[in-house]
């Protein structure tokens, strides 16, 4: 069956440190991937969208990467802010008709 | 301001009653999508519209319709609501070509009781 996993539900990590996060799917051939920041109680937000033929892309403080050999993207946020702190989702589209699938999400806290 | 607009924020209903959330964007976009948000389920897709008269299903369309008779509406419609649609619904647009991501409407929560 199709899965999409976001290995950690949650987690913490102190002020100023690199949090990285990771979506893990199964069974998808993805045409792009998204990342999406949520509040609670709010509609996501997107923040980035990575290819499949692109290893690596940036903005500001967040990187994601896309491995399509081992079905994994990592999502990073450097020099992290208790601001960040959130649930982020990741999503992929296999058609390129931009009908997406989300993971469920991990939840993340920044301690100051 | 581009955003996408549901009403209302918050409904409870009985059994049976049918309903409709609306949802509407203003950025022209052609493609339209509603999920659902429930507890260790993540957004489950309920269907999508890739433009006008163009509707089809997602994961979990059972006890739900929609319509997209113009582009900017997308209207969901639950017929004879049951508990088990009890849940956070979103609604989210997009253009054609994603590389800007979905625009996600600020959510329906829905008691069915």
């Amino acid at each position: 069956s199709q899965k999409i996993e976001q290995n950690s539900e949650a987690l913490n990590i102190q002020e100023g440190k690199t949090a990285t996060l990771t979506c893990n799917y199964t069974n998808y051939s993805p045409a792009y991937l998204q990342w999406y920041r949520q509040d609670p109680g709010r509609g996501p937000v997107f923040l980035l969208l990575i290819r499949e033929n692109e290893k690596e892309k940036r903005k500001e403080r967040l990187k994601v990467t896309f491995d399509t050999t081992l079905k994994q993207s990592l999502f990073h946020i450097t020099a992290s802010q208790p601001a960040d702190s959130a649930t982020y989702l990741c999503a992929l589209d296999e058609t390129g008709a931009n009908n997406l699938f989300f993971g469920t999400g991990t939840r993340l806290t920044v301690i100051p | 301001e581009a955003q996408v607009t549901q009403n209302p924020r918050y409904l409870i209903t009985v059994t049976g009653k049918k309903l409709t959330v609306t949802c509407s964007q203003n950025m022209n976009h052609e493609y339209m999508s509603w999920y659902r948000q429930d507890p260790g389920l993540g957004l489950r897709q309920i269907y999508y519209s890739m433009n006008v008269e163009v509707t089809d299903k997602g994961d979990v369309p059972e006890g739900y319709k929609v319509s997209r008779k113009e582009k900017r509406n997308f209207p969901l419609i639950l017929e004879s609501p049951s508990p088990n649609q009890t849940s956070l619904y979103f609604c989210a647009s997009s253009p054609r070509d994603p590389a800007n991501g979905y625009t996600f409407g600020s959510g329906t929560r829905l008691t069915v009781v």
